[in-house]
């Protein structure tokens, strides 16, 4: 039962540079999110996906790209990757929206310098 | 709109006496209200939810909220706490009208002291 996967776990990237995040699930869970974790800020969503093909802006979307071409997949890119970016990334899946549970990937640290 | 908020930025028990996190939530719509709890370097756990059948919830490891629409409240309670309490917990809202997000509180860091 692999549950929700993420990687890398830890990334260091400069600034500039594209750097993707992977998340995978083994559920067929159909919605898919990404969350940034910053101190003094709790988690925000930056994107979700509410199926295959799918996809829609969170809080805090701007230098994010995403795309979801097979349900079990969500990806999430940082086209020109900024300082400001540093943060720990969370992705979680749920079966339905609003008022289900969402289940947590274990994060992926990013630094970038 | 949709909002959290945590009172506490961070509690400190003795292991073996009750704990109380506070969350205060703001809602315009009927709302779902979950706990979650982050032990260090770990994602997300889900501890309970509440989504308009009782308002006393019970979750995992002896965990409970109450919710109390008149004061827009959903407290964490725990009855004794134990070292393995020790942890983030974060209160998050959600229900019609937030489109699909989950809206995170800022977080309480739980200290237990032996």
């Amino acid at each position: 039962d692999a549950g929700i996967t993420q990687s890398p776990r830890y990334k260091i990237t400069e600034t500039g540079r594209q750097v993707t995040l992977m998340c995978h699930q083994t559920w067929s869970h159909s919605y898919m999110f990404w969350y940034r974790q910053d101190l003094g800020h709790g988690l925000r969503l930056i994107y979700y996906s509410a199926a295959a093909d799918i996809t829609d802006k969170g809080e805090v979307p701007d230098g994010y790209v995403v795309s979801r071409s097979k349900t079990e997949n969500f990806p999430l890119t940082l086209e020109s990757a900024t300082r400001s970016q540093t943060s720990v990334y969370f992705c979680a899946s749920s079966e339905g929206g609003t008022y289900y549970e969402q289940y947590f990937g274990p994060g992926t640290r990013l630094t970038v310098t | 709109a949709q909002s959290v908020t945590q009172l506490d930025s961070h509690v400190s028990v003795s292991e073996g006496t009750p704990v109380l996190l506070r969350c205060n939530y703001s809602s315009s719509y009927s709302p779902s209200l979950f706990w979650y709890v982050q032990h260090p370097n770990k994602g997300l756990q889900l501890l309970l939810k509440y989504t308009s059948a009782a308002t006393l919830v019970k979750g995992i490891n002896g965990f409970e909220a109450e919710f109390k629409k008149s004061e827009t409240s959903f407290h964490l309670t725990k009855p004794p706490a134990h070292m393995s309490d020790a942890a983030e917990y974060f209160c998050v809202v959600s229900g019609s009208g937030t489109g699909n997000q989950f809206y995170f509180g800022t977080g309480t860091s739980l200290t237990v002291i032996p």
